[in-house]
């Protein structure tokens, strides 16, 4: 079990350029989760999906775009990045809510991205 | 809208030592759940230990321990015989039961723990 994966773990971009990142879960969990993390910060969420086809906004969702096409994929899309989006990204998942009445969710080791 | 502070940016600790990390949060639900993440040098986001907010009792790991006061809204993390790979930030976190409907994780700004040999 390979947990929660990201890719790449590091990238510079140029401003105005895009990418996308990718993360991969192999628990078959339901919930995905695009957080971000910058200096003196906890992290944020950006994005978040319930399910296979369905994204919802979190609290920065500005200049990001996410899309979960396959169960165990997310990802993040920068159309047009700047420099206010270097930070550390970093994935979670979590899996369907059951009996229980909260999700752990189980992050990955993070993406640092540079936006020159 | 949930709010999580931190108010000590950084503590050092003796190795072997106690050394106790504080947490104050706002919200006005009264079911919810409080933890703490490590996160060393690696970057990677670890829990360190949960409290569901309508269990009185404190929640223990090991050496991992946290002091919850519901009235007061506060969530301290205790840590005895600190080791030197303690070493990291750490951060409180905040979730609204899920019957609320809410997926998200409100994080502190986290407070950096250095162990001192």
């Amino acid at each position: 079990n390979a947990g929660v994966t990201q890719t790449p773990k590091f990238r510079v971009l140029k401003t105005g350029q895009s990418m996308t990142l990718l993360c991969a879960q192999d628990m078959n969990h339901e919930y995905m989760y695009w957080y971000r993390q910058d200096p003196g910060m906890g992290l944020r969420l950006i994005h978040y999906s319930v399910g296979e086809g369905t994204t919802a906004k979190g609290e920065v969702p500005d200049g990001y775009n996410v899309s979960r096409l396959k169960k165990q994929n997310f990802l993040l899309g920068l159309e047009s990045a700047a420099p206010s989006q270097t930070s550390v990204y970093f994935c979670a998942s979590s899996p369907t809510l059951g009996r229980g009445s909260y999700n752990e969710q189980f992050f990955g080791p993070g993406t640092r991205l540079t936006v020159l | 809208a949930q709010t999580v502070t931190q108010s000590q940016p950084e503590m050092s600790v003796q190795e072997a030592e106690t050394v106790t990390l504080s947490c104050t949060y706002d919200t006005s639900e009264n079911n919810y759940y409080l933890f703490w993440y490590k996160q060393p040098p690696s970057r990677q986001m670890i829990l360190v230990i949960r409290q569901e907010a309508y269990k009185q009792q404190n929640a223990t790991e090991n050496r991992f321990s946290v002091n919850f006061q519901k009235a007061a809204k506060s969530f301290s993390l205790k840590i005895s015989d600190s080791q030197l790979g303690d070493t990291a930030m750490y951060f409180c976190a905040f979730m609204k039961h899920a019957r609320a409907g809410s997926y998200q994780l409100t994080f502190g700004k986290g407070t950096k723990l250095s162990v001192i040999p």
